[in-house]
């Protein structure tokens, strides 16, 4: 049982390039999340899906986009990637729409905008 | 906004001492409250979590505590080992899907 699974797990990009950051979960969980990890700063949501077909902002969407290909998978992309977005990014997903369920994290995505 | 202070920012133990780690939350709905464990070049890995109807919880050597009417919530490790050494985090969470994170304590055990 992998759980939630991300990839790449290391990416270098030059200001200005896109990518998109993919991410899975195999414990068939209806919500899913993005966030990112800066030093001293803890975790910051990103972008959410509660359940398959919808997506909403969380504290810090600028400059991403994200898409609910199906239950299992939810991707981050940037489309113009800044220096400012320099940090790691975990996948997290949580079994059900009761706000009171744990999330589940993947080990990352560790990228660096030059 | 809503806010989640943990302090300390680090906390240097020896082995077999008790830990604890203290967070301030700012939103009054706030009603789940877990705890997460980083090691390094992992994802949290979640270790404990209240729900706001309770006011203690324990899990063999790790414990936590609410006191809602003063918004704190603390960790507390009993025996620490060496294998205990990570990043914990805290966290706050209001119906809803959003969680709001406190900044981390790195926690070292010396054996």
């Amino acid at each position: 049982n992998a759980g939630v699974t991300q990839t790449p797990k290391f990416q270098v990009l030059k200001t200005g390039q896109s990518m998109t950051l993919q991410c899975a979960q195999d414990m068939n969980h209806n919500s899913m999340y993005w966030y990112r990890q800066d030093p001293g700063m803890g975790l910051r949501l990103i972008y959410y899906s509660a359940s398959e077909g919808t997506t909403d902002k969380g504290e810090v969407p600028n400059g991403y986009n994200v898409s609910r290909l199906n239950k299992r998978e939810f991707s981050l992309r940037l489309e113009s990637a800044a220096p400012s977005q320099t940090s790691v990014y975990f996948c997290a997903s949580s079994e059900g729409r009761a706000w009171n369920q744990p999330q589940h994290f993947g080990d990352g995505t560790r990228l660096s905008i030059l | 906004g809503e806010n989640v202070e943990q302090h300390p920012s680090t906390l240097s133990v020896q082995e077999g001492d008790s830990a604890v780690i203290k967070c301030t939350y700012s939103d009054s709905a706030s009603n789940y409250f877990p705890w997460y464990k980083q090691e390094l070049g992992k994802g949290p890995q979640l270790i404990i979590d209240i729900r706001s109807n309770v006011g203690e919880k324990k899990d063999q050597r790790i414990a936590v505590t609410l006191n809602k009417t003063a918004k704190h919530f603390s960790l507390h490790i009993t025996e620490t080992q060496p294998e205990d050494s990570a990043v914990y985090f805290c966290a706050a969470r209001a119906e809803g899907f959003k969680t709001i994170f406190g900044a981390g304590t790195r926690l070292f055990v010396k054996a």
